[in-house]
């Protein structure tokens, strides 16, 4: 079975400042991984994904991701914060058909 | 303009009544998907279809009901065997140039049963 957990419920961070939202993952098999961002009432949109190869992902926004298979992890960062990064993230695990996903991670960014 | 409706986007239901949440795409796209989600619990799978005609149960499918009669239809109904049916529904493609794994979503359906 496949799960995702992601550590923090709320981060809030000072514009410019480091974003990080921390995701870890138990899978059985090797794991495709995701992160999707979710502004308030409407859908998911992608903001990038690892399946092979490179363990560095870079997505949208400026936004990246490291796989990182001996800590089972998949943490997403942003150097530098925007006012429009206020958003939910939701860190996923792809195991057959089925997309599992983590409670999700609010982020709220101060002027 | 390609892309995936979900109507209404509102809907407020009383206890005991089934209602049928409407997701349509002209991506073209084979498989589609269901969820759920519920603040602070992120998003929990209904049902999905890979091919017309054919569904499955996802992880929390008491209370729905699907079909797949036509490629680019998946109607959702909520039953009222369903118990705390009020949350916001997501319907979700897969398939075509967006690749293989990559979920494309529609805006949402929030249903409130009054």
């Amino acid at each position: 079975a496949q799960s995702v957990t992601q550590l923090g419920s709320h981060v809030s961070v000072s514009e410019g400042a480091l974003v990080l939202l921390r995701c870890n993952y138990s899978s059985s098999v090797p794991p495709y991984l995701f992160w999707y961002v979710q502004y308030p009432n409407q859908g998911l949109q992608l903001l990038l994904k690892y399946t092979t190869g490179a363990t560095l992902v870079k997505g949208i926004n400026g936004f990246e991701a490291e796989f990182k298979k001996s800590e089972t992890s998949f943490h997403l960062t942003k150097p530098s914060a925007h006012m429009s990064d206020a958003a939910e993230y939701f860190c996923a695990v792809r195991h057959d058909y089925k997309l599992s996903f983590g409670a999700g991670t609010t982020v709220t960014v101060r002027a | 303009d390609g892309g995936i409706t979900q109507s209404p986007k509102y809907l407020f239901r009383k206890e005991g009544q089934n209602v049928t949440l409407s997701c349509e795409q002209n991506l073209n796209h084979d498989a589609m998907y269901w969820y759920r989600q519920d603040p602070g619990q992120g998003l929990r799978l209904i049902y999905y279809s890979q091919i017309v005609n054919d569904f499955q149960k996802g992880d929390i499918a008491e209370g729905y009901s699907v079909s797949r009669e036509k490629k680019e239809s998946f109607p959702l109904t909520v039953t009222s065997a369903q118990k705390n049916p009020t949350a916001f529904y997501l319907c979700a493609t897969e398939g075509g140039f967006s690749g293989a794994n990559v979920l494309t979503f529609g805006a949402g359906s929030r249903l409130t049963v009054l």
